[in-house]
């Protein structure tokens, strides 16, 4: 029931690009993504509806398959401040609640 | 308020006591969700409320958990008899439209139980 993240972990250094899969076992409605920062609280990136959209937020874009139930995250040219933990959180209906993936932490490096 | 406002945002509590978490959400907020993440770990689903509907309990690990919703806006996650697995940072988010618009959290409760 809980979607699959991959990779768990990455390392770039800065100006590298990463891509952050998402995938589900149940058909869904909408993906979130958050972005949390060590000792801080998640912060809501962007939201994807179902309908194949791909929205851009800063250099960090997102596409949703509801096909396939999967999820990207593309972090382009990477800076300091993405560090962080990325959790993608998928809804199966316009109400209810987020089951989040256990997350990918990703450092980026100078 | 501006924001997703949790208290208090540390608590040490002996084991066997029972402890209070209180969230207030952004005003006008109709979905209200309760979250747990324990060190290094993911985010566990809890509870989740939306308006005058019956809460979702079903990610309450045990009938020691309760929470409730006065009013449709303030909430307070109840633990009794706290066990030292239950020590964890307990997350509080909010959204306006839960499926269109994203989840605001709050900076969460970070519990300690010795």
């Amino acid at each position: 029931q809980q979607p699959v993240q991959s990779p768990q972990a990455v390392i770039l250094r800065e100006g590298e690009d990463a891509v952050i899969n998402c995938s589900s076992s149940k058909a869904l409605y909408s993906v979130h993504w958050y972005r949390q920062k060590h000792g801080e609280a998640p912060v809501f990136l962007m939201i994807l509806l179902k309908g194949g959209e791909q929205k851009g937020h800063e250099k960090i874009s997102a596409s949703f398959n509801e096909k396939k139930q999967q999820s990207s995250l593309y972090l382009t040219a990477s800076q300091l401040s993405y560090s962080g933990t990325y959790f993608c959180g998928p809804s199966v209906g316009s109400q209810g609640n987020l089951i989040f993936g256990k997350g990918t932490k990703l450092s980026v490096k100078p | 308020g501006a924001g997703v406002s949790q208290s208090p945002s540390n608590k040490v509590t002996e084991k066997g006591k029972d402890v209070e978490l209180r969230c207030d959400p952004i005003s006008g907020h109709t979905a209200l969700y309760w979250y747990r993440q324990s060190l290094g770990q993911g985010l566990e689903f809890l509870i989740y409320f939306q308006g005058n509907s019956a809460p979702d309990k079903s990610g309450l690990p045990s009938d020691r958990f309760s929470a409730e919703r006065t009013g449709g806006s303030v909430s307070t996650l109840t633990i009794q008899r706290t066990q030292q697995e239950d020590s964890a940072v307990y997350l509080c988010a909010s959204s306006l439209r839960p499926g269109v618009y994203g989840y605001t959290f709050g900076s969460g409760t970070r519990l300690t139980v010795v």
